[in-house]
């Protein structure tokens, strides 16, 4: 069984670019959750897909947008970078026919915006 | 406001002493998770607790979930280097799990031989 992967691990930018990171989920789950985490703090919440659509989102601007491909897999694409965007980026999916529904989370990409 | 507050903060313990983590939340719990994280990677599940008084172990790791207060503690008996890290609870606190989940800023966890 192959658990959660992401891409980049590491990935320097510039302000005002755009990033894209990647996640492969889990095998046997449908669902993929992004959170940030921001240096001391708890992952903080983006977004969610299912079904190749947004699922639900947390406090983050439009210009956090993502995509889920048929195999599940899922990008996280941020736009007009800033420097509060320097964080730690988890992937996690699930499958959201079991109950309870649990998270399991990759590696993470860090990204740094200079 | 933090919705999920943990305590303590930072914890160092000597090898072999027994710890105790906990985890409160301001809203209505729907599932509990423990997850535990090494600096800077991703996060690591431990267990996750549904139920009032519900209670579950594994290795020298046991959680358990007082639904009436909202709380829930992760003790560790006899600590080892191996359970060095940051301890963090996350909380479905929506019921439907689109809403992700709520976590607390993590519990940073120092075992001194």
């Amino acid at each position: 069984e192959t658990g959660v992967t992401q891409s980049p691990t590491h990935l320097i930018k510039t302000r005002g670019q755009q990033v894209t990171l990647r996640c492969s989920s889990q095998s046997g789950h449908n669902t993929v959750s992004w959170y940030q985490q921001a240096l001391g703090q708890g992952p903080q919440f983006i977004f969610q897909y299912y079904r190749e659509e947004e699922n639900g989102r947390g406090n983050f601007p439009p210009r956090f947008s993502g995509l889920q491909f048929p195999n599940y897999s899922s990008e996280l694409n941020v736009n007009a970078l800033e420097l509060d965007d320097s964080a730690l980026y988890l992937c996690a999916s699930s499958f959201n026919r079991a109950r309870p529904v649990t998270q399991y989370f990759g590696p993470g990409t860090r990204l740094t915006v200079l | 406001s933090q919705e999920l507050e943990q305590s303590p903060q930072s914890l160092i313990v000597q090898e072999g002493k027994n710890l105790t983590i906990n985890c409160t939340s301001s809203k209505t719990l729907y599932g509990l998770y423990w997850y535990k994280q090494k600096y800077g990677e991703g996060l690591i599940f431990l267990m996750m607790l549904q139920k009032g008084g519900e209670e579950k172990s594994h290795e020298k790791i046991t959680a358990k979930l007082d639904e009436k207060k909202q709380q829930s503690s992760l003790h560790i008996t006899a600590s080892q280097p191996s359970h060095a890290g940051i301890y963090l609870c996350g909380a479905d606190q929506s019921g439907g799990g689109a809403d992700g989940l709520t976590f607390g800023k993590g519990t940073h966890l120092i075992i001194q031989p």
